[in-house]
């Protein structure tokens, strides 16, 4: 069974530094990575994918995410953050088996945002 | 705007009653999935509907049923509701099943 582990919980920067959001996964079938974020009172939009190809991955908002498979890791990184990049950002696994699709998110990392 | 339009926004309901929570997926999807997000459970995958067939199952209790119709709508029927199955209930679809999900705004239950 596939699993994902996001080691922070919380991660608080300044406006303009750089982060990076952790993410691990376990899979026993090929792997489809993915970020989405969440918003206060609103469904997970989705960040970024990696289906296959280049391990570096780029999304919506300037984010951008590594596959790393000897490290089994799809880290989220952000050069210089904006206050409204303030949410919840949820990796998940994707696990495709007998024509279906079980997407398995982690627990989540609240990125806080300060001035 | 995703696309995928859930309703009710919102429920109250009392311990042991049933409820239906209906979802309409994005134009052109034919798969459904439905989650339950909660504080201490996070984000539970239900269970996966692609064009009327049941495809994958997760964490879906036994008082929990959900089915999709010809039209590709789904329902998510919640019977003998307790405390406990107070959640955020989400909705997604996507166009293949190995295709990204999107996500409508979900449907807040609360049981008293």
């Amino acid at each position: 069974a596939q699993s994902v582990t996001q080691l922070d919980s919380q991660v608080p920067v300044f406006e303009e530094a750089p982060v990076e959001l952790r993410c691990n996964y376990s899979s026993s079938v090929s792997v489809y990575l993915f970020w989405y974020v969440q918003y206060p009172n609103q469904g997970l939009q989705l960040l970024l994918k990696y289906l296959s190809g280049s391990t570096l991955v780029k999304g919506i908002n300037g984010f951008e995410a590594e596959f790393n498979k000897s490290q089994t890791s799809f880290h989220l990184r952000k050069p210089s953050v904006h206050i409204s990049d303030t949410a919840e950002y949820f990796c998940a696994v994707s696990e495709l088996t007998g024509g279906g699709n079980k997407l398995t998110f982690g627990t989540g990392t609240q990125l806080k945002v300060e001035l | 705007d995703s696309g995928v339009t859930q309703t009710p926004k919102h429920l109250i309901t009392a311990t042991g009653q049933r409820v239906t929570l209906r979802c309409s997926p994005r134009s052109g999807d034919l798969s459904v999935y439905w989650y339950q997000q909660s504080l201490d459970q996070g984000l539970q995958f239900l269970i996966q509907y692609y064009n009327g067939e049941e495809r994958a199952k997760g964490n879906i209790l036994e008082r929990f049923s959900a089915q999709q119709f010809p039209d590709l709508h789904s329902e998510l029927n919640l019977s003998s509701l307790e405390l406990g199955d107070s959640a955020l209930y989400f909705c997604a679809s996507s166009e293949a099943v190995n295709s990204p999900l999107h996500f409508g705004n979900g449907t807040r239950l609360t049981v008293t």
